[in-house]
């Protein structure tokens, strides 16, 4: 079954532990970017990927560090998380235009 | 830079009632238009889009047609659904660079 998988799907964390969720899809996709959903601000996006070894910063990068070592996976690394990080997290991989969307990360920094 | 620009609502309709929302955008070039739609609790899904102007996309009784001479990309469904409610955003995506997202509409339709 073609997919974007997320992990973990929720996560509790204190300010400042680093942490890193997973992305990953089966489908062969080339482009794969990170967003955040925020009530009233709609989705943002955080960083992007055209291609292995090839990242860009979309609208809110701070905060905020990405890889591309493997065509399947990009993983988000929150290096010091704060409390404005707390949000939705969705990551997406992309053929031709079109946005295939994984279940999404609740996360809450305390 | 690019941007989307769509109605907040919410939107609240009795069922079987006409259905438009509006979205509008700012960008460079030719983008491809989108329409994605999220249900409670899921990621979002793509609902339809179009890829250059004129172009009419349609998926689940919704329709959305690209027009470039007024930069809109509006949503309509003649007869909407308890099912259909949900959050639907607008998008553009230009070749090579980011994807842009309207901040959302929230549909809610009464039986």
């Amino acid at each position: 079954e073609a997919q974007v998988t997320q992990n973990p799907r929720y996560l509790i964390t204190v300010t400042g532990k680093k942490l890193t969720v997973t992305c990953s899809q089966n489908m062969n996709h080339e482009y794969m970017s990170w967003y955040r959903q925020d009530p009233g601000l709609g989705l943002r996006q955080i960083y992007y990927s055209m291609n292995v070894e090839v990242t860009d910063k979309g609208d809110v990068p701070e905060g905020y560090k990405v890889s591309r070592k493997e065509k399947r996976n990009f993983p988000l690394i929150l290096e010091s998380p704060s409390p404005n990080q707390t949000s939705l997290y969705f990551c997406a991989s992309s053929l031709r235009g079109t946005q295939y969307f994984g279940p999404g990360t609740r996360l809450l920094v305390l | 830079g690019d941007s989307v620009t769509q109605m907040e609502g919410p939107v609240t309709l009795s069922e079987e009632a006409f259905l438009t929302i509006n979205c509008t955008y700012t960008a460079t070039g030719y983008p491809s238009l989108f329409w994605y739609v999220q249900y409670p609790g899921e990621g979002l899904q793509l609902l339809l889009k179009a890829t250059k102007a004129d172009d009419k996309g349609s998926n689940k009784g919704f329709e959305a047609t690209y027009r470039k001479e007024t930069t809109s990309f509006h949503l309509e469904k003649g007869s909407v659904q308890v099912s259909d409610s949900a959050v639907y955003f607008c998008a553009l995506y230009n070749y090579g660079q980011n994807f842009v997202f309207g901040p959302g509409t929230r549909l809610s339709v009464l039986p």
